[in-house]
């Protein structure tokens, strides 16, 4: 079946470390999208891509860093300048069409120990 | 003023009432709209697309309205399962498919 995932569910991340979590799709998408959502809020965007080897920054990229080398991925390192990366990650992926909205990932849940 | 504003609630209502919400945007050429549902700690799921006739999905109806620039979701005959975060989510005419989500509106659906 075509979807979506993300891995892994949960990564724990000492202070200034880097950590890259994975987002991988098979459906055939042009774009994807990383998001996170902090509790009780709602989702705000960090990276975009269309397209491969072309990404954008979203609303709240500092600190974060994205790659497309291939279309089905679109991996997010959370660096050590990001202060405050306790969050819910979330992937999401399109046609690119705007009659279609995103297919998500389950997500990956990161904490600072 | 937010792109699309919700009511973040909580809206607690007895199994079986009628619950609905409603969603602002701010983009008049906003030109695709949706609903999603996000249950606690997971991901956001496609509950609907809104076309502009409105459109029906057993128990769910979500309406346009251009004019005024909200769309509406009614959940007829609520179910305990129904309980969730419902998240407006609206698109532009052109910029490829970049959506704009809202903040959600929380239901709790009691027995």
């Amino acid at each position: 079946d075509g979807g979506i995932t993300q891995s892994p569910k949960y990564l724990f991340r000492k202070e200034g470390q880097n950590v890259t979590l994975s987002c991988e799709q098979n459906l055939n998408h042009d774009a994807m999208y990383w998001y996170r959502q902090d509790p009780g809020q709602g989702l705000r965007l960090i990276y975009y891509s269309q397209i491969v080897n072309d990404f954008q920054k979203g609303d709240i990229a500092e600190g974060y860093s994205v790659s497309r080398e291939k279309k089905e991925s679109f991996p997010l390192t959370v660096t050590s300048a990001q202060k405050n990366p306790t969050a819910f990650y979330l992937c999401a992926s399109s046609m690119g069409n705007r009659r279609y909205g995103y297919t998500f990932g389950s997500g990956t849940r990161l904490t600072v120990v | 003023r937010k792109e699309v504003e919700q009511d973040p609630g909580p809206f607690n209502v007895p199994e079986g009432a009628t619950v609905a919400f409603n969603c602002t945007y701010s983009n008049s050429a906003s030109q695709s709209f949706f609903w999603y549902r996000q249950d606690c700690r997971k991901e956001p799921k496609l509950l609907m697309s809104v076309y502009s006739s409105g459109n029906e999905d057993g128990r769910f109806t979500a309406q346009l309205n251009r004019a005024s620039q909200y769309i509406s979701l009614l959940i007829r005959d609520s179910k305990l399962s129904d309980s969730a975060t419902y998240l407006c989510v609206v698109g532009p005419y052109n910029a490829g498919n970049m959506l704009t989500f809202g903040g959600g509106t929380r239901l709790m659906v009691k027995p």
